[in-house]
């Protein structure tokens, strides 16, 4: 079965610092990859996606991610976050084989100290 | 505009009533879903339509029954509630064979039972 890993259940980090969210998922053939975050108290936005093509993905924000097939890794990055990027993030994966269904990795929350 | 948005916000009901949420999106997507979101913020599946028709149906209890009048409302009915259906519920979006199925979601719905 397919499953979404993302290993870092809460990250605290200073403004200013870098970050990096893992994440690891669990299938072989073509699939779709997502970050998802969700500020406090809100619905979940999408922040950036990987569907083909060059594998460094940007999104909104500044955030961006990089799909490592041969690790079966899409890991966020954010060279310099900001208090407002306090939120829980989410990473997911859509296989092709699975037409529509996305799987949601267990999300990461993430304290940003001003 | 509210793209997918839901309703009631908030429902606090007793154990054992019986109580519905509702779910309309004005983006033509011809594929919604109902998640359940516990208090862990893990993000699970329950139910996905397309065009009206069931396509997902994940392990839910029997008595949470969804309902689709068209392709842009999917209302989720549960029967007599219990302690452990309390949790967010996010109704979602896509657009089938639409690049990368991306979803999206309405604020949620958080259900206490008591």
């Amino acid at each position: 079965a397919q499953s979404v890993s993302q290993h870092n259940h809460h990250v605290i980090l200073s403004e200013a610092a870098s970050l990096e969210l893992g994440c690891n998922y669990s299938y072989g053939g073509t699939v779709n990859l997502f970050w998802y975050v969700q500020y406090p108290g809100q619905h979940l936005q999408l922040l950036l996606k990987y569907f083909s093509g060059d594998p460094l993905v940007k999104g909104i924000k500044g955030f961006e991610a990089e799909f490592i097939k041969s690790k079966f890794s899409f890991n966020l990055r954010k060279p310099s976050v900001q208090w407002s990027d306090t939120a829980e993030y989410f990473c997911a994966v859509r296989s092709y084989s699975s037409a529509s269904k996305i799987i949601f990795g267990s999300g990461t929350r993430l304290s940003i100290r001003p | 505009d509210t793209a997918v948005s839901q309703t009631p916000k908030y429902l606090v009901t007793q154990m054992g009533n019986d109580k519905s949420i509702k779910c309309e999106q004005n983006l033509g997507h011809d594929t919604m879903y109902w998640y359940k979101q516990d208090s862990k913020k893990f993000l699970k599946i329950m139910f996905s339509y397309n065009n009206k028709e069931l396509i997902i149906n994940e392990t839910v209890p029997n008595r949470f029954s969804p309902k689709s009048p068209d392709k842009a409302h999917l209302n989720l009915h549960i029967n007599s509630l219990e302690l452990g259906d309390s949790a967010v519920y996010f109704c979602a979006s896509s657009q089938a064979g639409q690049g990368s199925y991306e979803q999206y979601f309405g604020p949620g719905t958080r259900l206490t039972v008591t």
